[in-house]
């Protein structure tokens, strides 16, 4: 079955340094999402990616936060100058671009910031 | 508005039935899922029920919508330590098109041997 992956599981990095995290999402999917995952709370939606654009983004997205899908294949989230507070797990998601509206999510990178 | 909301915790003992409820707020969703989470795993999509729906079976798992209510429920038959995880319920309020995953915040099960 198709999936999702993401590298690297699990990234290290000191505060204000740049990282970037990337995912191959399903070949044939359109839509692109990331999600973050702060330790002991809810999931929360980052961002949408559609037809090279974002399309939604939500108010933790802040100009620190760039998306891109450099090629066919990856899609990549980085943040410029890493904060303590961006210590969570980020899961990338993709979907068809039918009416099933199903996400299929990867396995998360743990970004941990010092 | 979007808001999900779930109990935060269920213990249960092998082989019986889990019930773990959810309720949302926004009346506009078409899709509501259940994802599992495992220790240190990213998020499984278990089931998911069109809102036009009022209950689906998958093996066992029973998913119950309540429209009216805005409550949804995932029951999980002869419970197994396996199912031990924290169990998300999600909606997508539609938007013309670009899905947002609203997710609750996630109840604990713990399955006793």
């Amino acid at each position: 079955e198709p999936e999702v992956t993401q590298t690297p599981s699990h990234q290290v990095t000191q505060m204000g340094q740049e990282v970037i995290l990337r995912c191959v999402p399903i070949s044939n999917h359109l839509y692109f999402y990331w999600y973050r995952q702060i330790l002991g709370q809810k999931v929360e939606f980052l961002v949408s990616f559609y037809n090279n654009e974002i399309s939604e983004k939500s108010e933790i997205f802040d100009d620190q936060f760039s998306v891109e899908r450099p090629d066919g294949s990856n899609f990549t989230l980085k943040i410029r100058s890493t904060k303590l507070e961006d210590s969570a797990m980020y899961f990338c998601a993709s979907s068809y671009a039918d009416s099933s509206y199903e996400q299929y999510f990867g396995p998360g990178t743990r970004l941990t910031v010092t | 508005g979007e808001d999900v909301e779930q109990s935060l915790f269920l213990s249960v003992r092998e082989g019986d039935s889990s019930v773990i409820n959810c309720t949302y707020t926004d009346s506009s969703s078409t899709y509501l899922y259940w994802y599992k989470q495992e220790p240190g795993a990213g998020l499984q999509l278990l089931t998911y029920i069109f809102s036009n729906m009022d209950m689906k079976q998958d093996q066992r798992l029973t998913v119950l919508l309540n429209k009216k209510d805005k409550h949804l429920s995932l029951r999980i038959a002869d419970t197994q330590t396996g199912d031990s995880a924290i169990y998300f319920c999600a909606e997508i309020p539609y938007s013309g098109g670009y899905q947002k995953v609203t997710f609750g915040t996630g109840t604990k099960l713990q399955v006793i041997p």
